[in-house]
């Protein structure tokens, strides 16, 4: 079954810092998603990407992160100057339709030191 | 806002045991409401979904009923396998707005199953 491939499985980096986070979706899936979990808390919603462009984004998804889509085949994270707080799994997802389920990564663990 | 709240892990069980995870929700509308599992070292993968009150979803012998009047969608399972042992995340999504595809998930529940 085709699935949806993240790298680094685990990120470590200096408070500051920039960090992108590498995600391939499913060849034909047109709706793209990054979420996240703190460590003991709930996954939560990030943003979801569409036709080249961010379609929803929730209140955590600032000016420090963008999400790009290079080439047709990656989806990216970046977080431009890391903080404590964004450390964190993150998992990437992709769908369809958006109205079906969605096929999520194994997700990337991010410890910003 | 929309919410999921899941019952507290972790939780252990016997071989053949009864599984009980509870959820409640809070939304507006009527949200579609999921069950999704995470096993060691993969992503989260649909277990099951019901889209209106009173659907049941089943998959792999497990079972949630969405209960408007309570505002809930327990999974169960009659009978569970060490291959059960995995984290359950109860999820739901909501059918307004240009939400396509985002999802309130609750925290997770481990579950761990012993011979």
């Amino acid at each position: 079954e085709p699935e949806v491939t993240q790298t680094p499985s685990h990120q470590v980096t200096q408070m500051g810092q920039e960090v992108i986070l590498r995600c391939v979706p499913i060849s034909n899936h047109l709706y793209f998603y990054w979420y996240r979990q703190i460590l003991g808390q709930k996954v939560e919603f990030l943003v979801s990407f569409y036709n080249n462009e961010i379609s929803e984004k929730s209140e955590i998804f600032d000016d420090q992160f963008s999400v790009e889509r290079p080439d047709g085949s990656n989806f990216t994270l970046k977080i431009r100057s890391t903080k404590l707080e964004d450390s964190a799994m993150y998992f990437c997802a992709s769908s369809p339709t958006g109205f079906e389920k969605l096929f999520f990564g194994s997700g990337t663990q991010l410890s910003v030191l | 806002g929309d919410s999921v709240t899941q019952m507290e892990g972790p939780v252990t069980l016997s071989e053949e045991a009864f599984l009980t995870i509870n959820c409640t929700y809070t939304a507006t509308g009527y949200p579609s409401l999921f069950w999704y599992v995470q096993y060691p070292g993969e992503g989260l993968q649909l277990l099951l979904k019901a889209t209106k009150a009173d659907d049941k979803g089943s998959n792999k012998g497990f079972e949630a009923t969405y209960r408007k009047e309570t505002t809930s969608f327990h999974l169960e399972k009659g009978s569970v396998q060490v291959s059960d042992s995995a984290v359950y995340f109860c999820a739901l999504k909501n059918a307004g707005g240009t939400s396509y595809g985002k999802l309130t998930f609750g925290q997770g529940t481990i579950l761990t199953v012993h011979p």
